[in-house]
Order: C-alpha cells, then sequence, then structure tokens
C-alpha cells in the first residue's frame, strides 16, 4: 500500500503555545487529505478534509480558527493547533487519497498539552 | 442509531483459531467497503478494499460483503498473537460528491493469545 508520513510522531508543549504537525504522501500524489483525532478507546472522529489548492472542510462542531489547515502541494498537509489547552491532548492522523480510492493512514502524532 | 454499528469487543481467542468479526450498517447508498487494523498507539493500516457485495480474500483474510442485509465480515483463519490490535470496519458511498470520507464503526479489540 501506499506511504502516508507523519511529523512529529509525538510532541509535548505548554497551554498557549501552537503546535504544526505535517502528514506526508511519499510515493503518490494526494488529492484529498483528511485529518483525525482519536482517544483512547475510541473510533477516529474526522475533524476536516482538505483538497490541494484549496479551503479545508470541516467538520461540525471543530473549530476552524483552533485547527488551522494548509494542503499546499498534493503530497503535503499540515495541521496546527493553535493556543493548545490541556484538553486537545490527543492522537491526530492524517490520511490521503488519491482521486477517492483507498484511504491511507498516517502513523499518528501524540499531542500532549501540559 | 449510529449508521455504522460494531461491536466493540473485547474479543479474546486462542492462538490458531477462526475470527470472526461484524459490522451491520444502516445507509443503503454505501458502496465501498474496508477493514482497517490498528495496532496500540499506531495509525490504521488498510487490510481490505472491497466494493460492493462478494467476498475477498488475501492470505489468512477474508471479507464478505453482504448488501441486501446490510452486513459486512472480516474472518481471519489461523490467528496469530501478532493479530492483536483493534480492527475497524469502515465504509462509504459511490460517486464524485460524495468524496471520499469514510464512515467508522467502533472498532474490535482483538486478542490472540499464545
Amino acid at each position: 500500500g501506499a506511504v502516508v508520513s507523519q511529523h512529529p510522531s509525538w510532541v509535548i508543549c505548554k497551554s498557549g503555545t501552537s503546535v504544526k504537525i505535517e502528514c506526508r504522501s511519499l510515493d503518490f500524489q494526494a488529492t484529498t487529505m483528511f485529518w483525525y483525532r482519536q482517544f483512547p478507546k475510541q473510533s477516529l472522529m474526522l475533524m476536516a478534509t482538505s483538497n490541494e489548492g484549496s479551503k479545508a472542510t470541516y467538520e461540525q462542531g471543530v473549530e476552524k480558527d483552533k485547527f488551522l489547515i494548509n494542503h499546499a502541494s498534493l503530497t503535503l498537509s499540515t495541521l496546527t493547533v493553535t493556543s493548545a489547552h490541556p484538553e486537545d491532548s490527543s492522537f491526530y492522523i492524517c490520511s490521503a487519497t488519491f482521486h477517492n480510492n483507498e484511504q491511507f493512514f498516517g502513523p499518528g502524532t501524540r499531542l500532549t498539552v501540559l | 442509531q449510529k449508521e455504522v454499528e460494531q461491536d466493540p469487543g473485547p474479543l479474546s481467542v486462542p492462538e490458531g483459531a477462526i475470527v470472526s468479526l461484524n459490522c451491520t450498517y444502516s445507509n443503503s447508498a454505501f458502496q465501498y467497503f474496508m477493514w482497517y487494523r490498528q495496532y496500540s498507539r499506531k495509525g490504521p493500516e488498510l487490510l481490505m478494499y472491497t466494493y460492493s457485495s462478494g467476498n475477498k480474500e488475501d492470505g489468512r483474510f477474508t471479507a464478505q460483503v453482504d448488501k441486501s442485509s446490510k452486513y459486512i465480515s472480516l474472518f481471519i483463519r489461523d490467528s496469530q498473537p501478532s493479530d492483536s490490535a483493534t480492527y475497524l470496519c469502515a465504509m462509504r458511498p459511490q460517486g464524485r460528491m460524495s468524496g471520499s470520507r469514510l464512515t467508522f464503526g467502533e472498532g474490535t479489540q482483538l486478542t490472540v493469545n499464545p
């Protein structure tokens, strides 16, 4: 299957700081990338969908000013958690797809906000 | 009522057992069906990807889709301790307007005991 990477794999930050997470499709061009968050022992919760070169579409209840998504190229999307707070601590996972085919997931980024 | 129902388990079986994992769904528009395996603290890994009704086999894994009953299954033969993970079913409609947005089950936690 296709390879999707995320960086960093884990990050610890102080409350009030901003954190940027990168998602890259390594061996294919991703027309669409998705961002999920996952709490322990729960399924994935879709946060937003981003298409290259256009604004992200956020799911209901997800603050777009807090979770900034940029999909600058067909291989890179970034999620910035602005003014992070302890309740933002979670496992963030991205996925990528090419023209509505299979969706491949990154390894995830564990964010801990102190 | 959730669109996709999946028994969260946990499910514990001895090594070598045949494992059956199931999901039911209510949206008749779903056409593509997937099974993902997720190890603890990792991103989901695509195991099986099927379109419409029928069976698909890949090694020890068999996916079945019965659209008339809105029921999908994943069978694991000769289960191994390395199969211990959470298994997520996912599905989506056909068509460009719906995009690639997946609807996930809650995930079933499987433990295979040596």
